[in-house]
């Protein structure tokens, strides 16, 4: 059982949006810890996708944005195209634990 | 270009010791923490631990406290993560990760993972 919960799938056809929650509690993301979100193509290592809730790193594109509120994280995806098509992973850190905890994931299929 | 390079693959049996390493490259490697995150097959990611390479000062999460000790030797920009004695659920791909500076926890970049197998 996962510290951040995230829905284990979600789907979209090619051009839609989806949205990816992840649900912590008041010991991380409502601690006002940072969110950062990953994504993990089949078979590779993960990739940095949004760090401190919302901010893209260089390469990354506009259509994936993150927002945060309360103990509650979002990763959007706007204009699905195949190649997104990866499980996605949130992370914060828990001051209970006193260190980092990832969401289940979640899958990403694109119809 | 700043990369974090990981050890091969390993195939052990159980009770036998391992140590996987982690170089990074393109940086100054003690002003980055490492982590390690463990991947087991078909399974979501776990964080481990992390350590601080300009002092050696390491965090461990509690699920793997004891069970491994994670180490570097900053003369070599290189981290490590190590068994003393494998068990067949640690069967999984291990991943080293840089860890963002000022205590931001985003790991960035990470290794390509390595795959460690333990059977008799």
């Amino acid at each position: 059982q996962s510290v951040l919960t995230q829905p284990p799938s979600v789907s979209g056809a090619p051009g839609q949006r989806v949205t990816i929650s992840c649900t912590g509690s008041s010991s991380n993301i409502g601690a006002n810890y940072d969110v950062h979100w990953y994504q993990q193509l089949p078979g590779m290592a993960p990739k940095l996708l949004i760090y401190g809730n919302r901010n893209r790193p260089s390469g990354v594109p506009d259509r994936f944005s993150g927002s945060k509120s309360g103990t509650s994280a979002s990763l959007a995806i706007t204009g699905l195209q195949a190649e997104d098509e990866a499980e996605y992973y949130c992370q914060s850190y828990d001051r209970s634990l006193s260190g980092s905890v990832f969401g289940g994931g979640t899958k990403l299929t694109v119809l | 270009e700043v990369q974090v390079v990981q050890s091969g693959a390993e195939v052990k049996q159980p009770g036998e010791s391992l140590r996987i390493s982690c170089k990074g490259f393109g940086y100054r490697f003690t002003t980055y923490w490492i982590s390690w995150v463990r991947q087991k097959p078909g399974k979501g990611l776990e964080w481990m631990g992390t350590i601080d390479p300009s002092d050696s000062y390491t965090k461990y999460s509690p699920s793997f406290q004891g069970h491994v000790t994670i180490s570097a030797d900053k003369s070599i920009n290189t981290a490590y993560l190590q068994w003393s004695s494998l068990k067949a659920s640690d069967t999984a791909v291990y991943y080293c990760a840089r860890r963002g500076a000022g205590g931001i926890n985003y790991l960035d970049p990470w290794g390509h993972g390595t795959l460690v197998t333990v059977s008799s």
